[in-house]
């Protein structure tokens, strides 16, 4: 079975600051892995993906993100916080395995970002 | 252009009505989704069309009825409704759902803004 653990309900950080959100997942396989953003009353937008290749990945709005295997992590980063980062992100989780992951995506618990001002 | 759009953007219904969510989306994939998402909380997989057949119902009631009347269009017709299942409902779509050769498993899904549902 397929997991994804995020850590920390809650992270803050003073705008330009760096900012870290936390992804540990579980797979049976290799992983497909993925990051979104949610603000207030919308949906969620993608903002990146790990597929293969370099472990670091860049997406939109400045965040990129890094996989690593051997700690079996995917932590979202960006360099200098803005306060319209201020949002809920999830990290999810596919796994290459067909069998195990039965074309579902799993999503872990939400992170909400506060940046201040 | 990766938008998904949802009409109504908020529904409030009684329990004994009946009212359908729709979902449309221009961007020629053949992958759609109905999520449910409760405040604070990652969305939850209710059900997955693939090339306009049903391929996955994660064990949800039968008073939620989902229908893709083509590639573009996804509805949930919702009949009876417990106070329990006000929540938002995201639809989202993916550039495929293909089996076992896992290639498809890649591909992002994009999510519309919801609908917010209250069950009075």
């Amino acid at each position: 079975a397929q997991s994804v653990a995020q850590p920390e309900d809650q992270v803050n950080v003073a705008e330009g600051n760096p900012l870290t959100v936390k992804c540990t997942y579980s797979v049976s396989g290799n992983p497909y892995l993925f990051w979104y953003v949610q603000y207030p009353n919308r949906g969620l937008q993608f903002l990146l993906k790990y597929i293969t290749g370099d472990n670091l990945v860049k997406g939109s709005y400045g965040f990129e993100a890094e996989f690593n295997k051997s700690q079996t992590s995917f932590h979202l980063k960006k360099p200098s916080a803005l306060v319209s980062d201020s949002a809920l992100y999830f990290c999810a989780v596919r796994d290459t395995d067909f069998k195990a992951a039965g074309n579902k995506l799993t999503f872990g618990g939400g992170t909400r970002v506060l940046v201040k001002p | 252009d990766t938008e998904v759009t949802q009409t109504p953007k908020h529904l409030v219904m009684g329990m004994t009505n009946k009212k359908s969510l729709k979902c449309e989306q221009h961007m020629g994939h053949r992958a759609m989704y109905w999520y449910k998402q409760k405040a604070k909380k990652p969305p939850e997989l209710m059900f997955v069309y693939s090339y306009e057949k049903l391929s996955i119902n994660e064990s949800v009631p039968s008073r939620f009825s989902p229908e893709c009347p083509n590639s573009s269009l996804l509805n949930l017709h919702l009949h009876a409704l417990q106070p329990e299942d006000s929540a938002l409902y995201l639809c989202a779509s993916s550039q495929g759902l293909l089996g076992p050769s896992g290639s498809a498993l890649s591909y992002e899904q994009y999510f519309g803004p919801g609908t917010r549902l209250t069950v009075t």
